[in-house]
């Protein structure tokens, strides 16, 4: 079974570029997260989409970061304009179904991004 | 998290069992508690969960004390492929992850 795939690995920019995340979660995941992981930190829940609706956005910056997930499968979030405290890895997960508590989230390996 | 805390790190010898421990001691009665592990460059990976009872799975043990404001990952016979940082989490029932501090755990050979 193939896991929760992202890109790119690693992405380097300028302090005011924008810059985007791929995601693509398990086949038939109708859960998709999206974390924020500074370095010597652990993961931060920034958004959660069920299907392609969203369920939680309460920790995103919506002044920079967006993200979207068209037809309920891929994933794609946003920062524009980067600031330097954006630096970090950026994982997504996914899993079967929200809700209870006791679902298992699969993560992928993530995107490093340094901003400059 | 800030209200889920762990020991920032920890030594294991070889084969010998590990007592990783995990202070949540303003859990709700519904949030689930999750372990997972990370190894460097790579995401977190699932270990065990648990509600109220211990719990055993192959990877290792979930104690969860009676009155849920402390847990401990039993790990029986750590190998070298045991080194990671390994975190305790909360889930509530949206199945929103709190992560907690990280412990990060190494093992002598």
């Amino acid at each position: 079974e193939a896991g929760v795939a992202q890109s790119p690995r690693y992405k380097i920019i300028e302090k005011r570029q924008s810059v985007a995340f791929w995601c693509n979660p398990i086949s038939g995941h109708a859960t998709l997260y999206w974390y924020q992981q500074i370095l010597g930190q652990g993961p931060k829940l920034l958004i959660q989409f069920q299907n392609n609706g969203v369920v939680d956005d309460s920790q995103l910056p919506k002044d920079r970061f967006s993200a979207e997930r068209l037809k309920g499968v891929d994933s794609t979030l946003k920062i524009q304009p980067a600031k330097l405290e954006d630096s970090a890895v950026y994982l997504c997960a996914s899993s079967l179904v929200a809700g209870v508590g006791k679902n298992i989230q699969y993560f992928g390996a993530g995107t490093r991004l340094s901003v400059l | 998290d800030a209200k889920t805390t762990q020991p920032n790190s920890m030594e294991s010898n070889e084969e010998e069992p590990v007592h990783l421990p995990c202070n949540h001691s303003t859990i709700s009665g519904t949030d689930y508690i999750h372990w997972y592990r990370q190894l460097p460059s790579q995401g977190p990976e699932y270990v065990i969960h648990g509600l109220t009872s211990n719990v055993n799975n192959r990877m290792a043990s979930l104690a969860i004390a009676e009155d849920r404001k402390s847990s401990t990952l039993i790990l029986h016979r750590a190998t070298l492929r045991d080194a990671a940082v390994y975190y305790c989490i909360r889930s509530n029932t949206g199945n929103q992850f709190y992560f907690g501090t990280g412990t990060s755990l190494t093992v002598i050979p």
